[in-house]
């Protein structure tokens, strides 16, 4: 059926330092990813997404990369701050059924 | 934050109650979603809806049901609350932007059934 596997399920890193997760989905007919952040008490915040025709997408610190023929997705963040402290999933969308298909998640800690 | 809002936004009851949360949203999206979030297990689709009156199925929709009378509204109720339905509940619209569908989320609902 539809899965994501998303690893690690926690990541803690040093100030400035690089955090990188990754994400395994099941579906070869998905075409969409996005990521989402969500700190404590928080709904989940959209942050980055990438296409299925794009190997690659930066938005400052953030990237995500993305292997169809792995059917595996990347979020890469650089420079890590205290206010990246949060919960990080994954997600690939289902065309055919209009759904998301959610990662479990991944706790990042960024020590000061 | 898309024009959605969810009441209420926290909610204590007991076991064997009934219980709606409601979830409203300004913008005419078509595509309306309910979640559970529960520690361990991330983000789990409870019920959809894909217009007025056209709701489906999601991965852990025992004990829920779910209507959607009005493009604006669309409810879910536990017909008889159980302790293992505390939780967040979370439900977002799917908004297209540039030819692809994107999903954003409403403030959340805590419940604890006592």
């Amino acid at each position: 059926g539809e899965n994501v596997e998303q690893h690690p399920s926690t990541l803690s890193v040093q100030e400035g330092d690089s955090a990188v997760i990754k994400c395994t989905y099941s579906d070869s007919a998905s075409n969409y990813f996005p990521w989402y952040k969500q700190e404590l008490g928080k709904r989940p915040q959209l942050i980055i997404d990438i296409r299925s025709n794009v190997g690659e997408k930066k938005d400052q610190r953030i990237a995500v990369t993305l292997n169809k023929t792995a059917k595996h997705f990347s979020l890469h963040i650089t420079e890590t701050q205290p206010e990246d402290s949060a919960v990080y999933f994954c997600a690939a969308w289902m065309d055919s059924s209009y759904k998301l298909i959610f990662g479990s998640g991944t706790r990042l800690l960024v020590r000061p | 934050d898309a024009g959605i809002t969810q009441s209420p936004r926290h909610k204590v009851t007991e076991t064997g109650t009934p219980v709606t949360l409601r979830c409203h949203q300004t913008e005419n999206h078509r595509y309306m979603y309910w979640y559970r979030q529960d520690p361990g297990h991330g983000l789990r689709l409870i019920h959809y809806s894909y217009g007025v009156k056209d709701t489906d199925k999601g991965e852990v929709s025992d004990g829920y049901s779910v209507s959607r009378s009005k493009t604006e509204d669309f409810l879910l109720t536990l017909e008889s609350a159980t302790s293992s339905q505390t939780s967040v509940y979370f439900c977002a619209i799917s908004r297209l932007a540039d030819n692809q569908e994107t999903q954003y989320f409403g403030p959340g609902t805590r419940l604890l059934v006592l």
